[in-house]
C-alpha cells in the first residue's frame, strides 16, 4: 500500500540556519504530495503541495519539489525562524482518491 | 483559523461508553474527512464523506461510524470505547473531495478513555 517515510527527529537548529527535512514515498499511480505543519495545541495547516512530477510547492519561504525519479518531496527553507518551531508532516493522496497517508512527523525546534 | 469547527474540544469518558464527535466544515466545502492521531499509530485516515455520501474508507473500526447530514456537518460515533481509543480526532474539509484538493483541518477533539 501507499506509505510515506520521513527522516527521524527531532531536529534542533539555530535561527537563520538552513533546513532540510527528507520525505520519500511509495505509491502506485500519480499521487499528490503535501507538507502540513502542526503548531502546539493546534490542528494541521497546509504548508505547500505539488500535484505532479517536477512541480515545486512554496509558501512562507519553504519549498519542496516533487521528484518522481527519486520518489521524494524534501522540504527546505533557507533561513529558519523561532516561529517555525512545530511538527512537520509529509503526506500523499493517491491518484484514485483523496485519503491522505501521513508520515510520522518530525519536530523542529529553532533556538534564538 | 481554518474555518472548520469541532466540538467538544475535550472529552473524558469510561471504557464501554459511547461518544459523538461533531464537525462543521468550512462554508462551501462539500467533503468531510475524519482522522485519528495517536502516539503509536500516528495520523490515520478513517473515513470521507462527500455531499452526504460515503466516499472513501480507511482503517475505521467497526465500533466507529460516521455520517454527514444535509446541512453538511458530520458526526463521528465511537462506541464500546477501549483505552486504546484515546487519541486526538481531527475533522478536515475540502471543496470537492478530489485527490489534489487542499484539506483544511479543524482544531481536533481530544478523547481520553479511562
Amino acid at each position: 500500500g501507499d506509505s510515506v517515510t520521513q527522516m527521524e527527529g527531532p531536529v534542533t537548529l539555530s535561527e537563520e540556519a538552513f533546513l532540510t527535512i527528507n520525505c520519500t514515498y511509495t505509491a502506485t499511480g500519480y499521487p499528490s504530495l503535501f507538507w502540513y505543519v502542526q503548531y502546539p495545541g493546534e490542528g494541521l495547516q497546509l504548508l505547500l503541495k505539488a500535484t505532479k512530477a517536477d512541480d515545486k510547492g512554496s509558501n512562507k519561504g519553504f519549498e519542496a519539489t516533487y521528484r518522481k525519479e527519486t520518489t521524494s518531496f524534501h522540504l527546505e527553507k533557507g533561513s529558519v525562524q523561532v516561529s517555525d518551531s512545530a511538527v512537520y508532516f509529509c503526506a500523499l493522496s493517491p491518484g484514485a482518491n483523496s485519503k491522505l497517508t501521513f508520515g510520522k512527523g518530525i519536530t523542529l525546534s529553532v533556538r534564538p | 483559523d481554518s474555518g472548520v469547527t469541532q466540538t467538544p474540544k475535550h472529552l473524558i469518558t469510561a471504557t464501554g461508553q459511547r461518544v459523538t464527535l461533531r464537525c462543521s466544515p468550512r462554508s462551501g466545502d462539500l467533503s468531510v474527512y475524519w482522522y485519528q492521531q495517536s502516539l503509536d499509530q500516528g495520523l490515520q485516515f478513517l473515513i470521507q464523506y462527500y455531499n452526504g455520501e460515503e466516499r472513501a474508507k480507511g482503517n475505521i473500526l467497526e465500533r466507529f461510524s460516521a455520517q454527514q447530514f444535509p446541512d453538511l456537518h458530520s458526526e463521528l460515533n465511537l462506541s464500546s470505547l477501549e483505552l486504546g481509543d484515546s487519541a486526538l480526532y481531527f475533522c478536515a474539509s475540502s471543496v470537492g473531495g478530489g485527490p489534489t484538493d487542499t484539506q483544511y483541518f479543524g482544531p481536533g477533539t481530544r478523547l481520553t478513555v479511562l
